[in-house]
């Protein structure tokens, strides 16, 4: 399996509701990312797991809350959003977090109302 | 600070001519410059990656260059075709994390 995969490919959300994003990779690969996407804008960061520990936090607000279970999955809890969250959210995953060729999952297009 | 500049925004081609996408670093320590690219409401995806210790590397119609003296880096793309319309992010390694320019939309007319 080369893929990165993720569930839901669409979420619609409310600001009171609770919800998680998943993502699963079987490539033996030992670093997952978390990033979001605005329209015609490029990815930005918000997680990097490294053997299933958070090694990067971009500063994101704690209504995002990631979790790594095991080295194929990676999960994005989700409370108490607000409009503004609505966008594109890509994992990714590589080797390791100094090997850099990472690959992107299709992503979950969230939309918050 | 971490700053990848990419440009043009935007590029228009004719079926069959070039494409040359530039993108600029700010820290002389990155040492990986990936390409992606992202058709509507895909992934994106690698399709070159280019290393400190090497100045060029191609890959059939798609090229990239890199001058670390001069901090910046290319995409070529020859014999441009319709299915190359899309959006092509650069990126470049900081620590242990990538960021990307602002991306390019490329329209290939036919």
């Amino acid at each position: 399996d080369t893929e990165v995969t993720q569930t839901p490919k669409h979420l619609v959300m409310g600001m009171t509701n609770k919800k998680s994003l998943k993502c699963e990779q079987h490539m033996g690969h030992r670093a997952m990312y978390w990033y979001k996407q605005k329209a015609k804008k490029p990815p930005e960061l918000m997680f990097v797991y490294s053997y299933e520990k958070l090694s990067i936090n971009e500063s994101v607000p704690s209504r995002f809350s990631p979790e790594c279970p095991n080295s194929s999955l990676l999960n994005l809890h989700l409370h108490a959003l607000q409009p503004e969250d609505s966008a594109l959210y890509l994992c990714a995953s590589s080797q390791t977090v100094a090997e850099y060729e990472q690959y992107f999952g299709p992503g979950t297009r969230l939309t918050v109302t | 600070g971490e700053n990848v500049e990419q440009h043009p925004s935007t590029l228009s081609v004719q079926e069959g001519d070039s494409a040359v996408i530039k993108c600029t670093y700010s820290d002389s320590a990155s040492n990986y410059f990936p390409w992606y690219k992202q058709e509507l409401g895909k992934r994106p995806q690698l399709i070159i990656d280019i290393r400190s210790n090497v100045g060029e590397k191609k890959d059939q119609r798609i090229a990239v260059t890199l001058n670390k003296t001069a901090k910046h880096f290319s995409l070529h793309i020859t014999e441009t075709q319709p299915e190359d319309s899309a959006v092509y992010f650069c990126a470049a390694e900081y620590g242990n994390k990538l960021v990307f320019g602002a991306g390019t939309i490329l329209r290939v007319k036919s």
